[in-house]
């Protein structure tokens, strides 16, 4: 079946150093894949996409990898603010997006 | 735009009551999602609409639950008869065919 999982439930990190969080995904067909950040009491909130015809995408200090060998998705954060505190959420999608529970970033002063 | 506008933003019922939450998705866009979060379960889809019509309902979770389309610019997610086990944030988004999802800013729903 279709899945996300994330490895880790939490991330703390110390301000100005940077973070990576991890994803995994089941399904071969998935051609698009999303990292979402969600605030508390808001919606998720789009950060960064990449198609499976590429491996590296990058952003304003963000930049997502994709290895399709082995079904791996991580989001990479320059220099963490404690703005940067927040749940974040990989989807994949052939069609419909597929969410993981999400990761907790917690930015330590 | 305004985005996508949800609403209520937060009811508060009693087990058995009918709950109707409403979205208003961004114009033109030909996709429309409900999904529910809950903490164990994080955000699962629901059902989505492409045009209009219901494509995927399989994460549904039984006949309590339906939603409708009837036009480009409003969808409902009903729920009926409630239960305490559906208290959640339900989530509506939409896209264009192809790029991110928007999503609004969700409908935290508490049965009693």
């Amino acid at each position: 079946g279709e899945s996300v999982g994330l490895h880790l439930p939490t991330l703390s990190v110390q301000e100005g150093d940077n973070s990576i969080i991890n994803c995994a995904y089941s399904n071969s067909a998935s051609d698009y894949f999303i990292w979402y950040k969600q605030e508390s009491g808001k919606g998720p909130q789009f950060i960064i996409d990449i198609r499976s015809n590429m491996d590296k995408r990058q952003g304003q200090r963000v930049t997502v990898l994709l290895n399709k060998t082995v079904k791996h998705l991580s989001l990479q954060i320059a220099a963490t603010q404690p703005g940067d505190s927040a749940v974040y959420f990989c989807a994949e999608s052939p069609v419909k997006y597929i969410f993981g529970t999400g990761t907790r970033l917690k930015v330590l002063a | 735009d305004a985005g996508v506008i949800q609403s209520p933003r937060h009811e508060v019922t009693e087990m058995g009551q009918e709950v109707t939450l409403r979205c208003k998705p961004i114009s033109g866009h030909d996709y429309l999602f409900w999904y529910r979060q809950t903490m164990m379960r994080g955000l699962e889809l629901l059902i989505y609409f492409n045009n209009n019509v219901p494509i995927d309902d399989s994460g549904m979770p039984e006949d309590r639950f339906s939603a409708k389309m009837p036009n480009a610019s409003f969808s409902t997610l009903k729920i009926q008869p409630s239960e305490p086990r559906d208290s959640a944030v339900y989530f509506c988004a939409s896209k264009q065919n192809t790029g991110e999802l928007f999503f609004g800013e969700g409908s935290r729903l508490t049965v009693l």
